[in-house]
Formats: structure tokens, C-alpha cells, sequence
């Protein structure tokens, strides 16, 4: 069973700093794109990072672009966002998903998705 | 970036009954969109993918359709369960890929 589980949500002051972590089971993460994809309180789905199987090639929306790293560590099956200069619209709940497949072969959709982890940037 | 559009917002119908949602890009995305479910408090749940193909598990009263930039969900024979709200998205240009704003299902 394909498993997704986010960690390392919480409230942080705008301008800082903040880690999820996404430990991934039941699949061959190793050979697996990923994305990161928030909901915004009220609002829809945005997409918000994305790193290929071997992690070598990375995309990020223009809204965190300079502010957030995608990373994954495939020896220990789990996906990372490291997440600078918080703003309080980067207030959501953060999930990880599953890519079918590379986005450059016209499969960027989302097989599995973990049940999100809230991050609330607030004074 | 293209921008998806789904309506209605909220769409009221009753259980037993046909939901038809629909989903409009801004510019052509071919047959490269994909439809979810999301419950309340739970992951997203992949439905359709390529416009019309149900993904592993899904039940035959799911359908997609369309193509370019005007899609469909249907729902036939509404049960409770269906009962939440539904994304589109595209995932012909990117980055970035694109969501619709949702369409929430609510019973009559």
C-alpha cells in the first residue's frame, strides 16, 4: 500500500524558517517524481515544487521561487521542503504527491497524495 | 500560465442523480487533464487522468470527457459518499501545472 506521511508543519513568524519532511512507503520512491502541492485556507490546490526521480532536475511556482528548496534523500525514501522568509500567504496545509511520471513526458499528475500538514505563518 | 476554470461553484443535486461538472482552460491542454476528489481532513483522490481515463479502483459511474479546453466530470447515480469537492487540472504546459478552483458537490 502506497503510503504518504507529512511531517514538520507548525506556526512560524513571517520571515522565517520551516522543514517538512514526506516519508514515503509502498512504492519505488527512488524511481518516483514528486511534488509538493498546498491549500491555502478557503482556497484551491496550488502546485508548488516538483524534483525528478533522481533529484537532479527541480521546478518551483513563481510565487516561492527564491524561497523554497525541493530535496529528497532516496536512501531514506523521504521528500524534503525547506521553506525561507515565510510570508503569511505561504499559510496552508502542505501535501505531498506522487508524479505518475516526468512532467516532460506529459505525465504530471498526481497518483497519491498524503494527507497535508499545516503550516501557519503568523505574528 | 494557463488558468483553469471550473463551474459551477457549488453544485446541488440529489443522491441517486446525474452531477455534470465542468472544467475550461484558457488555452488548449489537448487531452492532458486530470480530475480529483477531496474530502474534508483527507488526501486527494486521483479520479481521471487523460481526460476520460479512470484511475485504479475508480467506479464506473465516474466519467471524463472533452478535449482542447472544455472538460467534463460526470457522476451518475450520485451516493453519499460523492458528496465533497472535486479539482481539475492540467498538466499539458508546464511549469507550472494548474488547478481549477473546485467545484463543491452539496445534496439537494
Amino acid at each position: 500500500e502506497v503510503q504518504l506521511l507529512e511531517s514538520g508543519g507548525g506556526l512560524v513568524e513571517p520571515g522565517g524558517s520551516l522543514r517538512l519532511s514526506c516519508a514515503a512507503s509502498g512504492f519505488t520512491f527512488s524511481g518516483s517524481a514528486m511534488s509538493w502541492v498546498r491549500q491555502a485556507p478557503g482556497k484551491g490546490l496550488e502546485w508548488v515544487s516538483a524534483i525528478s526521480d533522481n533529484g537532479v532536475y527541480t521546478y518551483d511556482a513563481d510565487s516561492v521561487k527564491g524561497r523554497f528548496t525541493i530535496s529528497r534523500e532516496n536512501s531514506k525514501n523521504t521528500l524534503y521542503l525547506q521553506m525561507n522568509s515565510l510570508r503569511a500567504e505561504d499559510t496552508a496545509v502542505y501535501y505531498c504527491a506522487k508524479q505518475l511520471g516526468l512532467c516532460s513526458r506529459g505525465t504530471c499528475y498526481f497518483d497519491y497524495w498524503g494527507q497535508g500538514t499545516l503550516v501557519t505563518v503568523s505574528s | 500560465e494557463i488558468v483553469m476554470t471550473q463551474s459551477p461553484a457549488t453544485l446541488s443535486v440529489s443522491p441517486g442523480e446525474r452531477a455534470t461538472l465542468s472544467c475550461r482552460a484558457s488555452q488548449s491542454v489537448g487531452s492532458n487533464l486530470a480530475w480529483y476528489q477531496h474530502k474534508p481532513g483527507q488526501a486527494p483522490r486521483l479520479l481521471i487522468y487523460g481526460a476520460s481515463t479512470r484511475a485504479t479502483g475508480i467506479p464506473a459511474r465516474f466519467s471524463g470527457s472533452g478535449s482542447g479546453t472544455e472538460f467534463t466530470l460526470t457522476i451518475s447515480s450520485l451516493q453519499s459518499e460523492d458528496f465533497v469537492v472535486y479539482y481539475c487540472q492540467q498538466y499539458n504546459n508546464w511549469p507550472p501545472v494548474t488547478f481549477g478552483q473546485g467545484t463543491r458537490l452539496e445534496i439537494k
